[in-house]
C-alpha cells in the first residue's frame, strides 16, 4: 500500500492564481481531511469528509473547496490564492470503528503565496 | 463546534526526566482523544489514544490519563531519551465526526 499520497510536494503560487492539492489514498478509508500547518503553529482543519459525495466544513475553510467523488481521492482548490495562505497542507485518512479513528497523514505539500 | 486548548507551547526536560503535556476540550460528546508526535520535517504519527470508557492507558514510556468530568486529558512520558524530542499534539473527536487538533508542544531534550 502507497498509504496517502500528496503531490505536489513543493508549489509558489502568485497572489490571485488558483490550484488543486491533490491527495489520495489506497487503504479504503471513509473519512478525509485537509489541515494546514503554519511554522510553529497546530493542525488546523480546513474541511473533511465521512465519504464520497459528502464533505463538510473544518475550522477555516474560507479560500478553499473540495469535492469528494470518490472514495480515493479528494482534491483540495484554493481559488485566488492569497499570502495567507502560505503553510504546508497535509491531507490526511481514517477508518472509524466507532471506537478508534486513527489519522493516516500524507507527506504534505508546503505551498508559497507571492 | 470542539475546541482543544494544549499546554505548555514549548517545554524543555533533562533527559531522564519525566515530561506531561495537559490538553482540555469543550464538546462533551467527544470519546476518541489521540495523541501524535511530529518529527522536525516530517508527518504527524499516532503514538498513543484513549477512549472515553477509560481512564488511563499505558505503553512502555508512555501514557495518557483522562478526565471527563473536567474535560482534560494528559500525556505522561518518563524516562524521556533525545528521541522523544519533537512537537507533540493532542486531539478530540465526537463519534462519527471530525478530529480538532490543541496548538502542539515543542518538546527539547536536553542531554
Amino acid at each position: 500500500n502507497a498509504g496517502v499520497t500528496q503531490t505536489p510536494k513543493f508549489q509558489v503560487l502568485k497572489t490571485g492564481q488558483s490550484m488543486t492539492l491533490q491527495c489520495a489514498q489506497d487503504m479504503n478509508h471513509e473519512y478525509m481531511s485537509w489541515y494546514r500547518q503554519d511554522p510553529g503553529m497546530g493542525l488546523r482543519l480546513i474541511h473533511y469528509s465521512v465519504g464520497a459525495g459528502i464533505t463538510d466544513q473544518g475550522e477555516v475553510p474560507n479560500g478553499y473547496n473540495v469535492s469528494r467523488s470518490t472514495t480515493e481521492d479528494f482534491p483540495l482548490r484554493l481559488l485566488s490564492a492569497a499570502p495567507s495562505q502560505t503553510s504546508v497542507y497535509f491531507c490526511a485518512s481514517s477508518y472509524s470503528d466507532g471506537r478508534r479513528n486513527e489519522q493516516y497523514f500524507g507527506p504534505g505539500t508546503r505551498l508559497t503565496v507571492t | 463546534g470542539e475546541n482543544v486548548e494544549q499546554h505548555p507551547s514549548t517545554l524543555s526536560v533533562q533527559e531522564g526526566d519525566s515530561a506531561v503535556i495537559k490538553c482540555t476540550y469543550s464538546d462533551s460528546a467527544s470519546n476518541y482523544f489521540p495523541w501524535y508526535k511530529q518529527e522536525l520535517g516530517k508527518r504527524p504519527q499516532l503514538i498513543i489514544d484513549i477512549r472515553s470508557n477509560v481512564g488511563e492507558k499505558k505503553d512502555q514510556r508512555i501514557a495518557v490519563t483522562l478526565n471527563k468530568t473536567a474535560k482534560h486529558f494528559s500525556l505522561h512520558i518518563t524516562e524521556t531519551q533525545p528521541e522523544d524530542s519533537a512537537v507533540y499534539f493532542c486531539a478530540a473527536s465526537p463519534p462519527a465526526s471530525k478530529i480538532i487538533f490543541g496548538s502542539g508542544t515543542r518538546l527539547s531534550i536536553r542531554p
